[in-house]
């Protein structure tokens, strides 16, 4: 079965640091991947999607993310954190056979911004 | 164009009652799934409907049931309410629910069991 898994319940930066937010997958086939954000009493929203036509996939709000699959990785970054990036992530994989309509999600790393 | 809508926001039932959730999904969105949001067990796909038919379902009771309807709404049915159903209900549309397309989320319903 397909899984995710995201190190680090609780990443800590200073405002201006890079951010790096980790997500590994465990697929037999490179799935499709997506980072998701959700603030406080809100759903979630889509910061970005690896859909297999570009490792390096960038987002809004300036995070990026590369795919690799030597390493099962798609780990999500951003060079500069603000104040505002202070959220809860979720990395999350949509199984590539006939499972429509289905994210399987990690445990989600929640972000702190020190200013 | 608006987003998916999520009703109500909030809801607080007791134990033994029944809860109905409804979804209005983008406007030419066809599936609509619902995600259960809880502390303990994190993000858990509940199941997934597309034209009228539920085409997946989660590791889920059957206590947990849902429908959807022509214009593609949809809605979460909760019986027999047990405390461990306090959570944080997510609706996510998206075109057909193919795996390369992202869904798009609701904002919730929170449903706190008394």
């Amino acid at each position: 079965a397909q899984s995710v898994t995201q190190l680090g319940s609780h990443v800590s930066v200073s405002e201006g640091a890079l951010v790096l937010l980790r997500c590994n997958y465990s697929s037999s086939v490179p799935p499709y991947l997506f980072w998701y954000v959700q603030y406080p009493n809100q759903g979630l929203q889509l910061l970005l999607k690896y859909t297999s036509a570009a490792t390096l996939v960038k987002g809004i709000n300036g995070f990026e993310a590369e795919f690799k699959k030597s390493e099962t990785s798609f780990h999500l970054t951003k060079p500069s954190a603000h104040m505002s990036d202070a959220a809860e992530y979720f990395c999350a994989v949509s199984p590539n056979y006939n499972q429509g309509g289905k994210l399987i999600f990690g445990q989600g790393t929640e972000l702190s911004v020190k200013p | 164009k608006a987003g998916v809508t999520q009703t109500p926001r909030y809801l607080i039932k007791t134990r033994g009652q029944q809860v109905t959730l409804s979804c209005s999904p983008i406007s030419g969105h066809r599936s609509v799934s619902w995600y259960q949001q809880t502390p303990g067990q994190g993000l858990q796909f509940l199941f997934e409907y597309f034209s009228e038919t539920q085409r997946n379902k989660g590791n889920f009771p059957g206590r947990f049931s849902g429908r959807q309807f022509s214009n593609s709404r949809s809605e979460m049915n909760v019986s027999t309410l047990e405390l461990g159903d306090s959570a944080l209900y997510l609706c996510a549309s998206s075109y057909t629910g193919d795996s390369n397309q992202p869904q798009h989320f609701g904002d919730g319903t929170r449903l706190s069991i008394l």
